[in-house]
């Protein structure tokens, strides 16, 4: 069975700074990796999609990158604003068959002015 | 684009009593989804259906929850009898390519048992 884990649980940054949150997941035997994010009291926002193949995605100050090898995947964010504050959640869909999405327990971000 | 629409936003009702919640996803996404999100935890999958057909429901707890998707276009999830546990944000998704591509997720149903 997959497992997703986020760690830093939460995070607090001063405006300007360039940051990574970090996902692992158990099983290589992924399909596609998706980051998304949630405002509260919100739905979930996807960032940035990367397939199996792949290794980075990049959209605007965000990079993701992928090393399905390891079972790690982080999210790079470049000079953070108070805007960027939300929770990120990544999600690994698995491949097979059972095309199950598993996600994490999320990160939350809080980027000070 | 329209995006993935859910009714109602927020809903409190008693323990043992019964609510329902609707989807309507992006016109001409086949697979739909429907996530519960406890408090403080990722999204927990409760049922993909591709088109009006039920791909996957193993996580769904079917002695009080079921789902429909009659017309392969909008869903409805129902809870009865309702329980504490279930106060969550009820997500629902969906996506073009069955079983794979990007997700696009509505802003949910929170839902509040007393």
């Amino acid at each position: 069975k997959q497992e997703v884990t986020q760690i830093p649980a939460a995070l607090s940054v001063p405006e300007g700074e360039n940051l990574v949150l970090n996902c692992s997941f158990t099983d290589s035997a992924i399909y596609n990796l998706q980051w998304f994010r949630q405002d509260p009291g919100k739905g979930l926002t996807s960032l940035l999609l990367i397939q199996s193949s792949q290794r980075e995605q990049t959209s605007g100050r965000l990079n993701a990158s992928l090393d399905k090898s390891s079972g790690r995947s982080t999210l790079y964010i470049a000079a953070s604003q108070p805007g960027d504050s939300a929770t990120y959640l990544c999600a690994v869909l698995s491949s097979g068959s059972a095309r199950q999405l598993t996600f994490g327990s999320g990160t939350q971000l809080t980027v000070l002015p | 684009e329209a995006g993935v629409a859910q009714s109602p936003r927020y809903k409190i009702i008693e323990k043992r009593q019964s609510v329902a919640f609707w989807c309507n996803p992006i016109s001409g996404h086949a697979t739909l989804y429907w996530y519960q999100q406890i408090l403080g935890q990722g999204p927990k999958l409760l049922i993909q259906f591709q088109n009006n057909g039920v791909v996957d429901d193993s996580q769904l707890p079917k002695d009080r929850f079921s789902a429909e998707r009659l017309k392969g276009v909008d869903s409805t999830l129902k809870i009865q009898p309702a329980k504490l546990e279930d106060s969550a944000v009820y997500l629902c998704a969906s996506s073009v390519i069955p079983g794979g591509g990007e997700l696009f997720f509505g802003e949910g149903s929170r839902l509040t048992v007393l």
